[in-house]
């Protein structure tokens, strides 16, 4: 079955530190990820997007991800974050050949001063 | 202005009530999606509207019945309503997916008492 796995749940870090979130999908041929971030009580925003070529990709806010086929990953970092980071993270999918998107469950990134 | 815009942001409805929420896209955009994200943050889709036909339908009630006027609009109505279907319900537009990902609204947080 198509799915995306964010193993972390929460992610608790001090102002300026780094962070990563994980992301896993079920293996297929061709996918597309992306992820979303969603300050709260607002809709959802797209940081970055993986479609091909170099495996390392840059979004907004100085977050990026790297495309690791072999393991079916797509972890979201940033090497210093800011209080204003602090939202829900979302990884996503599309599978070729379909048109929609499959979410994973979220993280939330929490940036403590 | 606004891309993609939802009304209302809240409503609060007793059960077995009926209620719509509308959605609107100014962004050209030829397909229309609604998304469930209930308590756990959990995502899910619902339906989708390429040009106004019904694309995707996921295994979603009866009770729920999308309704796309033209390609702009995307309104949900919802029968009977259960305590179940409380959730924030996100509207999203997208113009080639893959390339550009979704629009999303800021969503309407449906409390059914």
């Amino acid at each position: 079955a198509q799915s995306v796995t964010q193993l972390d749940s929460q992610v608790p870090v001090f102002e300026e530190a780094p962070v990563e979130l994980r992301c896993n999908y079920s293996s297929s041929v061709s996918v597309y990820l992306f992820w979303y971030v969603q300050y709260p009580n607002q809709g959802l925003q797209l940081l970055l997007k993986y479609l091909s070529g170099s495996t390392l990709v840059k979004g907004i806010n100085g977050f990026e991800a790297e495309f690791n086929k072999s393991q079916t990953s797509f972890h979201l970092r940033k090497p210093s974050v800011h209080i204003s980071d602090t939202a829900e993270y979302f990884c996503a999918v599309s599978y070729y050949n379909t048109d929609k998107l499959i979410f994973g469950t979220g993280t939330r990134l929490q940036v403590f001063p | 202005d606004t891309a993609v815009s939802q009304t209302p942001k809240y409503l609060v409805t007793q059960m077995g009530n009926d209620k719509s929420i509308k959605c609107e896209q100014n962004l050209g955009h030829d397909t229309m999606y609604w998304y469930k994200q209930d308590s756990k943050k959990f995502l899910k889709i619902m339906f989708s509207y390429n040009n106004k036909e019904l694309i995707i339908n996921e295994t979603v009630p009866n009770r729920f019945s999308p309704k796309s006027p033209d390609k702009a609009h995307l309104n949900l109505h919802i029968n009977s309503l259960e305590l179940g279907d409380s959730a924030v319900y996100f509207c999203a537009s997208s113009q080639d997916l893959i390339r550009r990902g979704y629009t999303f609204g800021s969503g309407t947080r449906l409390t059914v008492v």
